[in-house]
């Protein structure tokens, strides 16, 4: 498909594992953007790419989130030592270019931490 | 106080009426005001985008930003069943602020009905 791809859809994980959750952003978008989005509350910015690295990773809530966009393709959002606050529906999103141009958002990533 | 201020509805309109839709925001140095609507479990999808001040049409949607009281709308003429969704708006400060972030409202959960 043309359009932003995550995988998995729906993660359940225990308290205190890792997770690692994948985003295709829209080919040839060169920015890439992870939003987190929890129940009735609209998304807040994580991290963002530009190319293979973190222009601004302001929104992560501590250590134990991290990303990765080796190739300045595929990225990966990776937390350790899951904790059930970290239960949210996770957005990701691709623009053309860093600046002006607009995200574009996949169906997100639901995460489940029991 | 939150940067973007958004009431969460729900929100309930007879099919065929106008919508109007609405953020108010505190920071003086966004220039980017995006409306996503948001389909029950799926991703933001970009309604409009609109750079200062003035207003915008596509189609059925109408987007307004009044920089100087610092409040953006969305209206819906001859709103559909079909509409019924949370609709999110979005800014960002851009070149500016040095950040390409969104900073997002709550979303408005309207529905239309039949």
């Amino acid at each position: 498909g043309a359009g932003v791809s995550q995988t998995p859809s729906n993660k359940v994980t225990e308290k205190g594992k890792y997770v690692e959750l994948r985003c295709d952003p829209i080919s040839g978008h060169t920015a890439l953007y992870w939003y987190r989005q929890s129940l009735g509350q609209g998304p807040e910015f994580l991290i963002y790419f530009q190319g293979t690295g973190a222009a601004d990773d302001s929104g992560l809530p501590n250590d134990r989130f991290f990303a990765v966009r080796p190739e300045g393709s595929v990225s990966t959002l990776k937390i350790q030592r899951t904790e059930r606050g970290d239960s949210a529906v996770y957005l990701c999103a691709s623009s053309l270019n860093l600046g002006t141009d607009t995200q574009y958002f996949g169906p997100g990533t639901r995460l489940t931490v029991l | 106080q939150k940067e973007v201020e958004q009431d969460p509805g729900p929100l309930s309109v007879p099919e065929g009426a106008i919508v109007s839709l609405n953020c108010t925001y505190s920071n003086s140095a966004f220039q980017y005001f995006m409306w996503y609507r948001q389909y029950s479990r799926k991703g933001p999808e970009l309604l409009m985008y609109t750079y200062s001040s003035g207003n915008k049409e596509d189609g059925r949607f109408t987007a307004q930003v009044d920089k100087s009281s610092k409040y953006i709308s969305l209206f819906i003429r001859d709103s559909q069943p079909s509409d019924s969704a949370t609709y999110l708006c979005a800014m960002s400060a851009g070149l500016t602020s040095g950040t390409y972030k969104y900073i997002f409202g709550t979303g408005t959960r309207l529905k239309v009905l039949a």
